[in-house]
């Protein structure tokens, strides 16, 4: 069965960079032929799509966030991650890693991993 | 950017009747529609893929219709585990697909 587990800090001081890892069991990146990917959510409000990465290292950004967002794929490790520079009170949310259908719809999520920006 | 807009916001339904839910694109997205449901506390849960095609062990009370920039979720009988969020993406202009702003289905 398919799990996707979210790890990294729950607080950032703004001006930092975010860093999350999402680790799978159940599937391996190296021979999958689904993507991968992160959405996040702000408190209340509604989801957005950061990035997805294809165990081949191609990368994909949100055009409103990719100055400051780098997805990358350990494959050894079956993880993933994420990480979002020059952080501010505005990405404060919760940061959902998925598996991505090829087709592009968020086929299974994890739990979710709550990121607060404050100093 | 293809901008998607659910409707209503909020949606109050008795148990045991039918709910519709909206999802408008601002241009054609083909039948590359999904549907999401969210529990307060808990990761989104896809229900509907391709606009209408079920994904697994989603009940069957659950159906999804429409193409090109319409598109429906309709809950044929209520459950009360059925009250949540529910939030449509496009994925035709993949990678970037977006989602709507959410539906929340409550109790009337």
């Amino acid at each position: 069965q398919l799990q996707l587990q979210e790890s990294g800090p729950g607080l950032v001081k703004p001006s930092e960079t975010l860093s999350l890892t999402c680790s799978v069991s159940g599937d391996s990146i190296s021979r999958s032929s689904y993507y991968w990917g992160w959405i996040r959510q702000p408190p209340g409000k509604g989801l957005e799509w950061i990035a997805t990465i294809y165990n081949s290292g191609s990368t994909y950004y949100n055009p409103s966030l990719k100055s400051r967002v780098t997805i990358s794929v350990d494959t050894s490790k079956n993880q993933f991650s994420l990480k979002l520079s020059s952080v501010t009170a505005a990405d404060t949310a919760i940061f959902y890693c998925a598996r991505l259908d090829s087709s592009g719809f968020f086929e299974s999520w994890g739990q979710g991993t709550l990121v607060t920006v404050s100093s | 950017e293809i901008v998607m807009t659910q409707s209503p916001a909020t949606l109050s339904v008795s148990p045991g009747e039918r709910a519709t839910l909206s999802c408008r694109a601002s241009q054609s997205v083909s039948s590359n529609l999904a549907w999401y449901q969210q529990k307060p506390g808990q990761a989104p849960r896809l229900l509907i893929y391709g606009a209408s095609t079920r994904a697994t062990d989603i009940p069957a009370r659950f159906s999804g219709s429409g193409s090109g920039t319409e598109f429906t979720l309709t809950i044929s009988s209520l459950q009360s585990e059925d009250f949540a969020v529910y939030y449509c993406q496009q994925y035709n202009n993949w990678p970037l697909g977006t989602f709507g702003q959410g539906t929340k289905l409550e109790i009337k």
